[in-house]
């Protein structure tokens, strides 16, 4: 069946360091992809998305661009903030279903 | 301001008894979905509904029970019969299928 695998966190930068957040993924036809942040204590809210290959989804300073080839959809940040620190998620839909599948989370700890 | 409301953000039960956690959506969406959320781990799907009226058991519907009268409001009952309740459990809205799904701010029910 389809799923999503992150690496696993914690990941912890310095402030204004380069993130990378690896995710790939197996489906069976063309998933839309996103990754979704939760900050402590809150639910899920919308990072960004991509509905095709060779989309970019960018938004806040962070990107990710869905790779068919290698399945993948990294999540980067050029410089992040101790206000980054969270829980990332990355997950996928198939476009003939209702289920959003999840990776298991990385944490991310971003230190002044 | 359109959102998700879930309530109460923290609910306490004694073993044996029922409780019922309330999801609104003021989006007009169709589709709406409940996930249960354990330490360090991704989200699994209990229940979803596509319309009024309709509702389909997810991955873990084992020991929850819902209800879809009306296309607002999908309230989710962990029973006694559910043997490990104590969870994050996140409510969601989307549009339709495979379009983007919002999140709740959460309930985090503890079993005593």
């Amino acid at each position: 069946g389809d799923s999503v695998t992150q690496m696993e966190g914690p990941v912890t930068l310095s402030e204004e360091a380069f993130l990378t957040i690896n995710c790939t993924y197996t489906a069976t036809g063309y998933p839309s992809l996103f990754w979704y942040v939760q900050y402590p204590g809150e639910g899920l809210q919308l990072l960004l998305k991509a509905t095709k290959a060779d989309d970019k989804g960018s938004n806040k300073g962070f990107e990710a661009t869905y790779r068919k080839e290698t399945t993948s959809f990294h999540l980067e940040k050029g410089s992040v903030q101790v206000s980054d620190s969270a829980v990332y998620f990355c997950a996928l839909s198939e476009k003939s279903s209702y289920k959003l599948i999840f990776g298991s989370g990385t944490r991310l700890l971003v230190r002044p | 301001d359109g959102g998700i409301t879930q309530s109460p953000k923290y609910l306490f039960r004694k073993e044996g008894q029922n409780v019922t956690l309330s999801c609104e959506q003021n989006l007009n969406h169709d589709a709406m979905y409940w996930y249960r959320q354990d330490p360090g781990q991704g989200l699994r799907l209990i229940y979803y509904s596509q319309i009024v009226n309709d509702f389909q058991k997810g991955d873990i519907a084992e020991g929850y029970s819902v209800s879809r009268e009306k296309k607002e409001s999908f309230p989710l009952t962990v029973t006694s019969a559910q043997k490990n309740p104590t969870a994050f459990y996140l409510c969601a809205s989307s549009t339709g299928l495979a379009d983007t799904q919002y999140f709740g701010p959460g309930t985090r029910l503890t079993v005593l």
